[in-house]
């Protein structure tokens, strides 16, 4: 089982540059969420899907955009990349929204 | 709203010896889960142990256990004869409300050999 996968690894993205930071869940879990973490700052919610269909602005959703393609997909996008936004994404997903979380391996990305 | 807060920042045992991580944390919900999580340098976030707030037994697993003292708002994490494995940062986080998981500031344990 790969659980939660998420890609790219890493990015170097320019300042105004966009992209859009992937995951996938093989749990067939409803809920899913993008976190960022920046040092001394634990975990931070941007956005979340409590079930396919919906989504939610979480503490810090300033600068993001998120889609829920289907039950196993929910992506990240920076539509106009700022050095502020250079951190660790990490995307997890649980069976409901109230369920224990697992998480992917995280994207590190700098934003010069 | 949730906020939960870890105070040590760093601690640092010796190998074998036991340790106990600080968790505090204030929820408006009835219903709520606790969590501490590990991320080694490897940087996956692994859970380590579960409590849900209706349970007043304490949750263990293997050589992990808590100390829920629900009155006081109060999740400490011990670890019986630490290993270097161990060596981590220790995440707490509480939920239960409509959204995610509210995590703690972490700490950073350091097993010395």
């Amino acid at each position: 089982n790969a659980g939660v996968t998420q890609t790219p690894k890493f990015q170097v993205l320019k300042t105004g540059q966009s992209m859009t930071l992937q995951c996938a869940q093989d749990m067939n879990h409803n809920s899913m969420y993008w976190y960022r973490q920046d040092p001394g700052m634990g975990l931070r919610l941007i956005y979340y899907s409590a079930s396919e269909g919906t989504t939610d602005k979480g503490e810090v959703p300033n600068g993001y955009n998120v889609s829920r393609l289907n039950k196993r997909e929910f992506s990240l996008r920076l539509e106009s990349a700022a050095p502020s936004q250079t951190s660790v994404y990490f995307c997890a997903s649980s069976r409901d929204i109230q369920e224990t979380q697992y998480f992917g391996p995280g994207t590190r990305l700098l934003v010069l | 709203a949730q906020t939960v807060t870890q105070s040590q920042p760093e601690m640092s045992v010796q190998e074998a010896e036991t340790v106990t991580l600080s968790c505090t944390y204030d929820t408006s919900e009835n219903n709520y889960y606790l969590f501490w999580y590990k991320q080694p340098p490897s940087r996956q976030m692994i859970l380590v142990i579960r409590q849900e707030a209706y349970k007043q037994q304490n949750a263990t697993e293997n050589r992990f256990s808590v100390n829920f003292q629900k009155a006081a708002k109060s999740f400490s994490l011990k670890i019986s004869d630490s290993q270097l494995g161990d060596t981590a940062m220790y995440f707490c986080a509480s939920g239960g409300g409509a959204d995610g998981l509210t995590f703690g500031k972490g700490t950073h344990l350091i097993i010395q050999p």
